[in-house]
C-alpha cells in the first residue's frame, strides 16, 4: 500500500496562511490523495480530495506537485477552530474501487497561536 | 447531512467480559468501518463491511470481531476484553458509487478496560 509522510506537529499565527506539506513518493497513477482533520473529541472529518489537478473549496486549497508524489494542504487565513490533526491519506480508487480501505497514519497536529 | 451514531461516548467494562460496540448511519451506506485511535498511533482499521454479512479484516482483527445484519449497522464484539483493548473506537461509513466519496465518522466510544 502506498503511504504518507507527514510532519507530527506544525504551529502558526492566528489568521496567517498554513501550508501543511504530504510525501508520497510511492503514490500509483489510480490513488486520489484525500485530506481529513480531527477536531479535539471528534472523529476526523473529511477536508479535500485531488487527483493531479490543484482543488479549492470552502475549507481549504489542495496544491498537488506535478509528478503527485508530495502536496500540500493550504488553509488560507487559520483560525483558533482550525486546530486539529490533519491527515493525508491515499486512497486506490483501482480494480479494488468499493472495497478499499483507508489508510490513515498519525498525521500532523496543527497549533493555531493566538 | 450523514450521520453516524455509535451507542455509547464512554465505556467502563471489566477484563474477561464480552463487550458491544454498536454503530448505525442513516445515509443507506455500502461501506462501514471500525478503526481504534490510540496515542502516537493514529487510527488503524480492525474490520471493514462493504456489504450486509460481507466483513474484511483489516490491520489489526485479533481480539476483535464485527457483525453487520443489516445495512444501516455495523458492531464491533470484543469476545473476552482486555486491558490493552482500552482506546477510543472510531466507527465510519461511505457511500459507493462515487469515486472520490468520502467517509463520514461518528464521535467515538472511549473504552476502558479495567
Amino acid at each position: 500500500d502506498a503511504k504518507t509522510t507527514q510532519p507530527n506537529s506544525m504551529e502558526s499565527n492566528e489568521e496567517e496562511p498554513v501550508h501543511l506539506p504530504c510525501n508520497h513518493s510511492t503514490i500509483s497513477g489510480t490513488d486520489y490523495i484525500h485530506w481529513y482533520r480531527q477536531l479535539p473529541s471528534q472523529g476526523p472529518e473529511y477536508v479535500i480530495h485531488g487527483l493531479t489537478s490543484n482543488v479549492n473549496n470552502r475549507m481549504a486549497s489542495l496544491a498537488i506537485a506535478e509528478d503527485r508524489k508530495s502536496s500540500t494542504l493550504i488553509l488560507h487565513r487559520a483560525t483558533l477552530r482550525d486546530a486539529a490533526v490533519y491527515y493525508c491519506i491515499l486512497r486506490d480508487v483501482g480494480s479494488n474501487f468499493g472495497n478499499e480501505k483507508l489508510t490513515f497514519g498519525t498525521g500532523t497536529r496543527l497549533t493555531i497561536i493566538p | 447531512d450523514v450521520k453516524v451514531t455509535q451507542s455509547s461516548r464512554y465505556l467502563v467494562k471489566r477484563t474477561g467480559e464480552k463487550v458491544f460496540l454498536e454503530c448505525v448511519q442513516d445515509m443507506d451506506h455500502e461501506n462501514m468501518f471500525w478503526y481504534r485511535q490510540d496515542p502516537g498511533l493514529g487510527l488503524r482499521l480492525i474490520y471493514f463491511s462493504y456489504d450486509v454479512k460481507m466483513k474484511e479484516k483489516g490491520d489489526i482483527p485479533e481480539g476483535y470481531s464485527v457483525s453487520r445484519e443489516k445495512k444501516e449497522r455495523f458492531s464491533l464484539i470484543l469476545e473476552s476484553a482486555s486491558t490493552n483493548q482500552t482506546s477510543m473506537y472510531l466507527c465510519a461509513s461511505r457511500g459507493l458509487g462515487v469515486v472520490t466519496d468520502t467517509q463520514y465518522f461518528g464521535p467515538g466510544t472511549r473504552l476502558t478496560v479495567l
